[in-house]
């Protein structure tokens, strides 16, 4: 079975500063993605970063980056320079290569980014 | 010029009613999803579509049933609404290969 870990319900973080989330999976797969999501209040699921499997550099968009740790099945969302439009439940979640493959969400960490 | 657009986005009804929600993507892809997020906010799909065909079915009551009239529509339909169906629906599409999914706004589905 597949399965995504978020092991930290809620995290705070001073406006301006940096926040790390963590995330770890489990497959026996060696061919997939790996995603991080965000969800304001708003509900809207909003795509903030992706991670193809085969590859070794840490993706980047803009503020965020991820540690991705193939090995221990890592895969960690690094926030700089945090904002107030950041506030928001992110997911990390896992997809497989194939025809028959699942997007599987782990719980979730709501984020608060402090003024 | 929305990507994936559903309708209704609220929706507040009795026991017992059948209701749909649709969903439309306007973004070629080939595959349609339907998740279910709880009040716990935990999303677990419900079922996906690939060119019109039912390719997942995940352990969803008898109640709902799904239907792709063409590639870029999937609608829900669910019938004898309980209580416990109280939840917000997300519809998604991707690309084959290509695995990024798109979200829709999401259905605010209330049972009273």
């Amino acid at each position: 079975a597949q399965t995504v870990t978020q092991s930290q319900p809620e995290m705070s973080v001073q406006e301006a500063e940096t926040v790390t989330l963590s995330c770890t999976y489990d497959t026996s797969e060696s061919n997939y993605y790996l995603f991080w999501y965000k969800q304001p209040p708003s509900r809207q699921m909003i795509l903030v970063i992706r991670q193809e499997a085969y590859k070794q550099q840490n993706a980047t968009e803009n503020r965020f980056s991820v540690n991705f740790q193939k090995a221990a099945k890592s895969f960690s969302l690094k926030i700089s320079d945090s904002q107030l439009g950041d506030t928001a439940m992110y997911f990390c979640a896992f997809v497989t290569r194939g025809a028959n493959s699942k997007l599987t969400f782990g719980k979730g960490i709501t984020l608060s980014v402090r003024p | 010029d929305t990507a994936v657009s559903q309708t209704p986005k609220y929706l507040v009804t009795q026991m017992g009613n059948d209701k749909s929600i649709k969903c439309e993507q306007n973004l070629g892809h080939d595959t349609m999803y339907w998740y279910k997020q709880d009040s716990k906010k935990f999303l677990k799909i419900m079922f996906s579509y690939n060119n019109k065909e039912l390719i997942i079915n995940e352990t969803v009551p008898n109640r709902f049933s799904p239907k792709s009239p063409d590639k870029a529509h999937l609608n829900l339909h669910i019938n004898s609404l309980e209580l416990g169906d109280s939840a917000v629906y997300f519809c998604a599409s991707s690309k084959m290969r290509d695995y990024g999914y798109t979200f829709g706004s999401g259905t605010r589905l209330t049972v009273v």
